[in-house]
């Protein structure tokens, strides 16, 4: 595998479920970012990550918990999620957190919330 | 504060036509990074490239081409003799200096009519 993985590509839960988005980088990378991007609305940052700390929570929702084990894995725990919540999850790595790194996306998880 | 201003949200354009998408961008840095991505249907972000403030030069790479403007603000991105494999929405982002989050801009979709 090269670059960016995410896993499940497409994910429908309930509102009462608990389920999980994995992300994998296999770039050496040491900064990792969790986007969220809804129909209609521009990208919105959700956390960042550099050498497994967190460094920047966005505002998000306690619903959503994310984890980072090691520098290659991210993860999206996402439990008692809302409709609005609907919407392409994405994950992108960059070389460590500063402005001139270039950050490197995955294909995303389109997650529907029933 | 930073800001990226797409103005153009959707372009149609016949194939082999040539298409400018517009970029416009503002932060109060005097370095900063300026990034174009690509995102087709499947979801995914490419990257296309990643321009510094220092280095005004025009870019070129295959029917992809560049324009940097700092005394406009500007970063537009030009395809030549546009094919329908190009068809995606394009965003303009930018990170200024320090460990600010990557900015985008709302997007810009084409469309390539055969």
């Amino acid at each position: 595998e090269t670059g960016v993985t995410q896993t499940p590509r497409h994910l429908v839960m309930g509102m009462t479920n608990k389920k999980s988005l994995k992300c994998e980088q296999h770039l050496g990378h040491n900064a990792m970012y969790w986007y969220k991007q809804s129909a209609k609305k521009p990208l919105e940052l959700m956390f960042v990550y550099s050498l497994e700390e967190r460094v920047e929570n966005n505002s998000v929702p306690s619903r959503f918990s994310p984890e980072c084990p090691n520098s290659s894995h991210l993860f999206l725990h996402l439990h008692t999620l809302q409709p609005e919540d609907s919407a392409l999850y994405l994950c992108a790595s960059s070389q460590a957190r500063l402005a001139s790194d270039t950050q490197y996306f995955g294909p995303g998880t389109r997650l529907t919330v029933l | 504060a930073q800001k990226v201003t797409q103005a153009q949200t959707e372009i149609s354009v016949v194939e082999k036509e040539d298409v400018t998408l517009d970029c416009v961008y503002e932060t109060r840095d005097t370095t900063y990074y300026l990034f174009w991505y690509k995102q087709p249907p499947s979801g995914e972000l490419v990257f296309l490239i990643r321009r510094n403030s220092f280095d005004e030069q025009n870019e070129i790479s295959g029917r992809y081409s560049w324009n940097f403007q700092k005394s406009t603000s500007s970063f537009n991105f030009t395809i030549t003799a546009s094919q329908v494999v190009d068809s995606a929405v394009y965003f303009c982002a930018l990170s200024d200096s320090g460990n600010t989050p990557l900015v985008f801009g709302k997007g810009t979709r084409l469309s390539v009519i055969a």
